[in-house]
């Protein structure tokens, strides 16, 4: 049974409105929690972390949320822009980093 | 060049044939990792090497066999493989394999098994 989950296999959004992408993870010694986003014919890059120990963290205009009684992490993407279509996978480590099968956002100009 | 280079980008073998994946990273990690990605599958880790030392075997078959040379380099070595094997090979390093710092990845290798 996999460790991490992205029950959303596709999100579309307008342009400009908030992309919510979510992941849901079942063991509670994660520690480490990390986005990443993808390019066809491109390697996954890094986007964003967050440590078990906050519940919010932000970088310009992606914003990651921790909840650990419910083992759910999310990605805020505000605004979002036609360059931000790609496939979003979500992260989490304990003794080695283990990845959902991603997300494919895209933005509708 | 920066970042984590991965060649060839595309490799086509036969099942008796023996090819090797090279990585290269240009950040000065001292950690290194081979990742499996299959269709609609979550990535696999298969090895783990931190500063030279292979630090992680996750029950690869020993049809495919890791080499790092130094800290800078990772090889993968293929032989007798089986079309199962076709999948998108990703080369990644991070500061140190502490997990608590974020694996930069290489743009894969697509391997076809035929």
């Amino acid at each position: 049974d996999p460790q991490v989950k992205q029950n959303s296999p596709s999100l579309s959004v307008q342009e400009g409105r908030i992309s919510i992408l979510n992941c849901d993870y079942t063991n509670s010694m994660f520690d480490y929690f990390l986005w990443y986003k993808k390019y066809p014919a491109e390697g996954p890059t890094f986007l964003i972390s967050i440590s078990s120990i906050k519940d919010k963290n932000e970088d310009g205009r992606f914003t990651v949320f921790l909840n650990k009684s419910a083992k759910h992490l999310s990605l805020h993407i505000v605004p979002s822009q036609p360059g931000d279509s790609a496939v979003y996978f979500c992260a989490a480590s304990r003794n080695q980093f283990y990845f959902g099968t991603g997300t494919s956002l895209t933005v509708i100009p | 060049e920066t970042g984590v280079t991965q060649t060839p980008r595309h490799l086509v073998m036969g099942m008796t044939n023996k090819k090797s994946l090279k990585c290269e990273q240009h950040l000065g990690h001292n950690a290194m990792y081979w990742y499996k990605q299959s269709a609609k599958k979550p990535l696999e880790l298969m090895f783990v090497y931190n500063f030279k030392e292979q630090t992680e075997n996750n029950s690869v078959p020993s049809r495919f066999s890791p080499e790092c040379p130094n800290s800078s380099h990772l090889f993968l070595h293929l032989h007798t493989l089986q079309p199962e094997d076709s999948a998108l090979y990703l080369c990644a390093s991070s500061r140190d394999d502490r997990l608590n710092s974020p694996l930069h990845f290489g743009n894969g290798t697509r391997l076809t098994v035929t």
